[in-house]
């Protein structure tokens, strides 16, 4: 079976930094991907993981362990604007669809 | 910059009613998928098209359900005969070969 594990909500402090943590078990493995969803709105692209170590973009960086089935989202110098949800997605080979974890809620409080 | 784009972006419909959600994904990308996310709930994956057919489906993508490219640019998602547990917003992806999912800002869909 496929399970991709975040824990529910988070709240975090402008200008702060905060770790969103991912745990995911699939038949197989081509990638974890962290998007950002606003309220009623599509899920954007944040970052991509294939390979081990961190990946970085401005303020958003993503860690991926495949030993452990374990990704975080790192975000700095929070803004209000981050609050959204967070999720986190598996897929498991180049062509299949992506598998979603149900998404963590950050709220950003000033 | 590119986008994903869906029509209409609300759908009010009677149940047993037939309803076609509308995207045009981003004109170069090849794979294109379909996903619900019910009020509250996760994004679920219902189906993936490549090169003109289904490439996978879920179980939720049962026979009221039905997907088509008509021509060039649109790609269509049909449900036959809609029930309440429909209602949900649908998005729309296209990608790349090696490229990210982009969604449609989607279509949300009210069963009354």
């Amino acid at each position: 079976g496929q399970n991709i594990d975040q824990p529910t909500e988070m709240t975090a402090t402008e200008g702060a930094i905060v770790q969103i943590n991912c745990t995911y078990q699939t038949s197989g493995f081509n990638g974890l991907f962290w998007y950002q969803q606003h309220a009623g709105e599509a899920p954007t692209f944040l970052s991509y993981n294939v390979l081990d170590g961190l990946e970085e973009k401005g303020r958003f960086s993503s860690f991926l362990s495949r030993s452990k089935g374990y990704s975080y989202l790192l975000l700095k110098e929070l803004q209000m604007k981050d609050s959204a949800s967070y999720l986190c997605a598996a897929r498991n080979s180049g062509n299949t669809p992506l598998v979603f974890g149900k998404g963590t809620r950050l709220s950003v409080i000033a | 910059e590119p986008e994903v784009t869906q029509t209409p972006s609300h759908q009010v419909t009677q149940m047993g009613q037939e309803v076609i959600l509308r995207c045009v994904p981003i004109s170069n990308h090849l794979y294109f998928y379909w996903y619900r996310q019910i009020l509250g709930q996760k994004v679920e994956f219902l189906v993936s098209f490549y090169n003109n057919e289904i490439s996978e489906k879920s179980e939720i993508f049962d026979d009221q359900f039905s997907v088509e490219r008509p021509d060039g640019s649109n790609f269509t998602l049909k449900i036959r005969s809609t029930k309440l547990e429909d209602s949900a917003m649908y998005f729309c992806a296209s990608r790349n070969s090696n490229q990210p999912q982009h969604f449609g800002d989607g279509t949300r869909l009210s069963i009354l």
